[in-house]
């Protein structure tokens, strides 16, 4: 049973490209989160996505968005990028009306030179 | 504003001691607490959940206590063997509320053999 896969690993981007982030949810699982880690500092919700919409959002600017597919899988998108994003993205699935886990996947080292 | 804090930001231990990891948490509405390892280069990983309408839960060689007075949480590993080194964070969560994971920022356990 595979568990929630992001791609890619690892990226280079230069400050004012805009870059997309991709994730797979845990089978069964139909919601998913995103986290932006900073070195050395837990993670911080980005926002959350069910059926398709935007359900939660945290502190973070209109230059980060995304969008869920009907397949429950999801896109981080991060416009204009500055070299302040440089961090590990990390994408959480879990399934609405279950027992409240979340299911990381291993996360996107975005690095903004 | 809402958070989650760790008292010590790093923990040493001899391998085979026990380790007590704390956590304090400031938002009262919150009422589903998660611990997780975190390795280098991996995502967070599940190690062990509570409800508020429980103070403690055991798991395999893991325990969480809850202090919903003082608001208080903690994570204690029996027997710490190498592999238990990584950096443990505490989160918080509303289940019926925003459905957002709120994390600290990590203590990194270090098992010495």
């Amino acid at each position: 049973d595979a568990g929630v896969t992001q791609s890619p690993t690892h990226l280079i981007k230069t400050r004012g490209q805009q870059v997309t982030l991709r994730c797979s949810p845990k089978s069964g699982h139909d919601t998913v989160s995103w986290y932006q880690q900073a070195l050395g500092q837990g993670p911080q919700f980005i926002f959350q996505y069910y059926e398709e919409e935007e359900r939660q959002r945290g502190n973070f600017p209109d230059r980060f968005s995304g969008h869920q597919f009907p397949n429950y899988s999801s896109e981080l998108n991060v416009n204009a990028l500055l070299l302040g994003d440089s961090a590990l993205y990390l994408c959480a699935s879990t399934r609405q009306g279950g027992n409240y886990g979340y299911t990381f996947g291993s996360g996107t080292r975005l690095t903004v030179v | 504003g809402e958070s989650v804090g760790l008292h010590l930001p790093t923990l040493s231990v001899q391998e085979g001691d026990n380790s007590i990891i704390n956590c304090a948490y400031s938002n009262s509405a919150s009422d589903y607490f998660i611990w997780y390892k975190q390795e280098s280069g991996k995502g967070p990983q599940f190690i062990i959940d509570i409800r508020s309408n429980m103070d403690k839960r055991q798991g395999q060689r893991v325990t969480v206590l809850l202090n919903k007075t003082v608001k208080h949480l903690s994570l204690q590993i029996a027997a710490t063997q190498p592999g238990d080194s990584a950096v443990y964070f505490c989160a918080e969560n509303e289940i019926q509320g925003a459905q957002k994971l709120v994390f600290g920022q990590g203590t990194r356990l270090t098992i010495n053999p």
